[in-house]
Protein backbone atom coordinates (compact mmCIF):
# COMPACT_ATOMS: atom_id res chain seq x y z
CA UNK A 1 0.00 0.00 0.00
CA UNK A 2 1.28 3.28 -1.11
CA UNK A 3 1.39 5.64 1.95
CA UNK A 4 2.89 9.37 1.96
CA UNK A 5 3.33 10.99 5.60
CA UNK A 6 4.17 14.84 6.06
CA UNK A 7 5.86 16.09 9.01
CA UNK A 8 7.42 19.23 10.01
CA UNK A 9 4.65 21.98 9.53
CA UNK A 10 4.20 24.38 12.49
CA UNK A 11 4.25 28.10 13.46
CA UNK A 12 6.71 29.77 12.24
CA UNK A 13 7.19 33.58 11.96
CA UNK A 14 7.36 35.85 9.43
CA UNK A 15 10.69 35.98 7.52
CA UNK A 16 11.37 32.49 9.06
CA UNK A 17 12.14 28.41 8.02
CA UNK A 18 10.85 25.68 7.71
CA UNK A 19 11.65 22.25 6.47
CA UNK A 20 9.20 19.58 5.69
CA UNK A 21 9.59 16.10 4.84
CA UNK A 22 7.62 13.00 3.40
CA UNK A 23 8.55 9.71 3.92
CA UNK A 24 6.76 7.37 1.08
CA UNK A 25 6.08 3.42 1.50
CA UNK A 26 4.77 1.03 -0.45
CA UNK A 27 6.53 1.45 -3.67
CA UNK A 28 9.80 1.57 -5.54
CA UNK A 29 10.49 5.81 -4.60
CA UNK A 30 12.91 6.41 -6.64
CA UNK A 31 11.40 5.33 -9.34
CA UNK A 32 9.14 8.00 -9.16
CA UNK A 33 8.72 11.80 -9.94
CA UNK A 34 7.10 13.35 -6.79
CA UNK A 35 5.32 16.87 -6.52
CA UNK A 36 4.31 19.37 -3.68
CA UNK A 37 0.86 21.03 -3.77
CA UNK A 38 -0.64 23.46 -1.10
CA UNK A 39 -3.59 24.73 -0.43
CA UNK A 40 -4.58 27.82 1.60
CA UNK A 41 -7.22 27.74 4.47
CA UNK A 42 -10.46 28.03 2.44
CA UNK A 43 -9.06 28.04 -0.84
CA UNK A 44 -7.99 25.91 -3.85
CA UNK A 45 -4.42 23.46 -4.78
CA UNK A 46 -1.51 25.30 -5.68
CA UNK A 47 1.14 23.17 -7.32
CA UNK A 48 4.48 24.13 -5.95
CA UNK A 49 7.57 21.98 -7.79
CA UNK A 50 7.40 18.38 -9.44
CA UNK A 51 10.72 16.73 -9.11
CA UNK A 52 12.53 14.01 -10.65
CA UNK A 53 12.40 10.00 -9.54
CA UNK A 54 16.70 10.67 -9.54
CA UNK A 55 16.36 14.57 -8.39
CA UNK A 56 18.12 15.60 -11.57
CA UNK A 57 15.11 17.14 -13.08
CA UNK A 58 12.79 19.97 -10.46
CA UNK A 59 9.98 22.31 -12.08
CA UNK A 60 9.24 25.19 -9.71
CA UNK A 61 5.92 27.00 -9.60
CA UNK A 62 7.40 30.98 -10.45
CA UNK A 63 6.13 32.44 -7.19
CA UNK A 64 8.39 30.09 -5.28
CA UNK A 65 11.64 29.93 -6.97
CA UNK A 66 14.49 31.52 -4.70
CA UNK A 67 12.68 31.13 -1.44
CA UNK A 68 11.80 27.21 -1.86
CA UNK A 69 14.40 24.41 -2.15
CA UNK A 70 12.72 20.81 -3.46
CA UNK A 71 15.01 17.72 -3.10
CA UNK A 72 14.66 13.85 -2.18
CA UNK A 73 17.00 11.42 -0.63
CA UNK A 74 16.40 8.46 -2.25
CA UNK A 75 18.06 5.95 0.19
CA UNK A 76 16.03 7.27 3.14
CA UNK A 77 12.46 7.06 0.89
CA UNK A 78 11.94 10.81 1.48
CA UNK A 79 10.98 14.36 -0.49
CA UNK A 80 12.09 17.28 1.15
CA UNK A 81 11.06 20.68 0.75
CA UNK A 82 12.92 24.17 2.61
CA UNK A 83 11.07 26.93 2.73
CA UNK A 84 12.62 30.18 3.48
CA UNK A 85 11.89 34.02 3.66
CA UNK A 86 8.28 32.31 4.24
CA UNK A 87 5.23 35.15 4.55
CA UNK A 88 1.57 35.36 5.66
CA UNK A 89 0.36 34.09 2.38
CA UNK A 90 2.48 30.62 3.06
CA UNK A 91 0.03 30.07 5.21
CA UNK A 92 -1.54 26.44 3.87
CA UNK A 93 -1.59 22.76 4.20
CA UNK A 94 1.36 21.28 2.19
CA UNK A 95 0.70 18.19 0.74
CA UNK A 96 2.99 15.85 -1.43
CA UNK A 97 1.87 13.85 -3.99
CA UNK A 98 2.98 10.69 -5.74
CA UNK A 99 3.23 11.42 -10.01
CA UNK A 100 1.59 8.57 -11.60
CA UNK A 101 4.20 7.04 -14.27
CA UNK A 102 6.06 9.68 -16.08
CA UNK A 103 7.35 13.25 -14.83
CA UNK A 104 3.99 14.79 -16.37
CA UNK A 105 1.11 13.26 -15.47
CA UNK A 106 -1.27 13.39 -12.92
CA UNK A 107 -0.61 12.62 -9.17
CA UNK A 108 -2.50 9.30 -7.93
CA UNK A 109 -1.50 9.59 -4.34
CA UNK A 110 -1.50 12.17 -1.59
CA UNK A 111 -0.34 12.14 1.95
CA UNK A 112 -2.30 13.80 4.60
CA UNK A 113 -0.57 17.01 4.72
CA UNK A 114 1.40 19.08 6.94
CA UNK A 115 -0.33 22.57 8.23
CA UNK A 116 2.26 25.47 8.16
CA UNK A 117 0.91 28.90 10.10
CA UNK A 118 3.31 31.83 9.08
CA UNK A 119 1.96 34.47 11.90
CA UNK A 120 3.66 36.62 14.47
CA UNK B 1 -7.23 33.25 -10.84
CA UNK B 2 -7.14 29.97 -11.64
CA UNK B 3 -5.66 28.98 -15.04
CA UNK B 4 -8.07 26.69 -15.43
CA UNK B 5 -12.11 28.19 -14.99
CA UNK B 6 -14.51 25.75 -13.12
CA UNK B 7 -17.64 26.95 -11.54
CA UNK B 8 -17.64 27.47 -7.81
CA UNK B 9 -20.43 24.83 -7.03
CA UNK B 10 -23.16 22.55 -8.36
CA UNK B 11 -25.86 20.81 -6.98
CA UNK B 12 -28.11 18.14 -7.66
CA UNK B 13 -30.53 15.38 -5.84
CA UNK B 14 -29.55 12.22 -4.78
CA UNK B 15 -29.81 9.88 -7.54
CA UNK B 16 -29.68 12.37 -9.87
CA UNK B 17 -26.72 13.31 -12.27
CA UNK B 18 -24.16 15.85 -12.28
CA UNK B 19 -21.62 17.65 -14.83
CA UNK B 20 -18.61 19.54 -13.57
CA UNK B 21 -17.12 21.72 -16.74
CA UNK B 22 -12.92 23.08 -16.67
CA UNK B 23 -12.17 24.99 -19.41
CA UNK B 24 -8.79 25.85 -20.37
CA UNK B 25 -6.46 26.87 -23.44
CA UNK B 26 -4.46 25.79 -26.08
CA UNK B 27 -1.37 25.74 -24.18
CA UNK B 28 -3.01 23.27 -21.14
CA UNK B 29 -5.79 21.18 -22.12
CA UNK B 30 -5.76 21.82 -25.87
CA UNK B 31 -2.07 19.83 -25.48
CA UNK B 32 -2.38 18.04 -22.51
CA UNK B 33 -4.22 15.17 -20.84
CA UNK B 34 -6.73 16.04 -17.86
CA UNK B 35 -7.34 14.74 -14.79
CA UNK B 36 -9.73 15.36 -11.98
CA UNK B 37 -9.39 15.23 -7.96
CA UNK B 38 -12.21 14.60 -5.38
CA UNK B 39 -11.64 16.42 -2.49
CA UNK B 40 -13.79 14.82 0.39
CA UNK B 41 -14.47 17.37 3.80
CA UNK B 42 -11.05 17.46 5.79
CA UNK B 43 -9.52 14.89 3.81
CA UNK B 44 -6.32 15.13 0.97
CA UNK B 45 -7.36 15.50 -2.70
CA UNK B 46 -7.36 12.14 -4.37
CA UNK B 47 -7.07 10.91 -7.70
CA UNK B 48 -11.06 10.76 -9.71
CA UNK B 49 -9.68 10.57 -13.22
CA UNK B 50 -6.79 10.40 -15.19
CA UNK B 51 -5.68 10.88 -18.97
CA UNK B 52 -8.97 12.78 -20.08
CA UNK B 53 -11.14 9.57 -18.88
CA UNK B 54 -9.70 6.76 -17.54
CA UNK B 55 -10.62 5.77 -13.35
CA UNK B 56 -8.32 4.63 -11.26
CA UNK B 57 -8.99 0.93 -9.20
CA UNK B 58 -11.46 1.41 -6.92
CA UNK B 59 -13.11 4.72 -8.64
CA UNK B 60 -16.76 3.51 -9.67
CA UNK B 61 -17.89 4.11 -12.80
CA UNK B 62 -20.65 6.52 -11.83
CA UNK B 63 -17.33 8.85 -12.30
CA UNK B 64 -16.72 9.98 -16.23
CA UNK B 65 -14.39 12.12 -17.59
CA UNK B 66 -13.89 13.86 -21.25
CA UNK B 67 -12.26 16.32 -23.06
CA UNK B 68 -13.09 18.29 -26.27
CA UNK B 69 -11.05 21.12 -27.30
CA UNK B 70 -9.48 22.77 -24.32
CA UNK B 71 -12.28 21.84 -22.17
CA UNK B 72 -13.45 18.99 -20.02
CA UNK B 73 -16.54 17.99 -18.16
CA UNK B 74 -16.35 15.63 -15.31
CA UNK B 75 -19.82 13.53 -14.83
CA UNK B 76 -21.47 12.09 -12.19
CA UNK B 77 -24.04 9.79 -11.59
CA UNK B 78 -26.38 8.20 -9.40
CA UNK B 79 -25.23 10.85 -7.09
CA UNK B 80 -24.93 9.90 -3.46
CA UNK B 81 -24.61 12.16 0.00
CA UNK B 82 -20.94 10.94 0.01
CA UNK B 83 -19.93 12.33 -3.10
CA UNK B 84 -20.34 16.19 -1.42
CA UNK B 85 -16.87 17.25 -2.02
CA UNK B 86 -14.55 19.77 -4.10
CA UNK B 87 -13.61 18.66 -7.24
CA UNK B 88 -10.61 20.15 -9.73
CA UNK B 89 -9.67 19.37 -12.78
CA UNK B 90 -5.74 19.42 -13.57
CA UNK B 91 -3.49 19.33 -16.27
CA UNK B 92 0.18 20.71 -17.30
CA UNK B 93 0.90 24.11 -18.80
CA UNK B 94 4.26 25.11 -20.06
CA UNK B 95 5.97 22.78 -17.26
CA UNK B 96 3.86 24.06 -14.64
CA UNK B 97 0.92 21.56 -13.06
CA UNK B 98 -2.15 24.07 -13.17
CA UNK B 99 -5.52 23.56 -11.14
CA UNK B 100 -9.07 25.07 -11.45
CA UNK B 101 -10.09 26.76 -8.71
CA UNK B 102 -12.27 24.03 -7.84
CA UNK B 103 -16.24 23.31 -7.74
CA UNK B 104 -18.21 22.02 -4.49
CA UNK B 105 -20.64 19.85 -5.25
CA UNK B 106 -23.61 19.83 -3.01
CA UNK B 107 -26.56 17.05 -2.88
CA UNK B 108 -30.01 18.12 -1.99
Amino acid sequence: EVQLVESGGGLVQPGGSLRLSCAASGFTFKNYAMSWVRQAPGKGLEWLSTISGSGSGINYADFVKGRFTFSRDNSKNTLFLQMNSLRAEDTAVYYCAKVRVTYYEELDYWGQGTLVTVSS
Amino acid sequence: QSVLTQPPSVSAAPGQKVTISCSGSSSNIGSNYVSWYQQLPGTAPKLLIYENNKRPSGIPDRFSGSKSGTSATLGITGLQTGDEADYYCGTWDSKALVFGGGTKLTVL
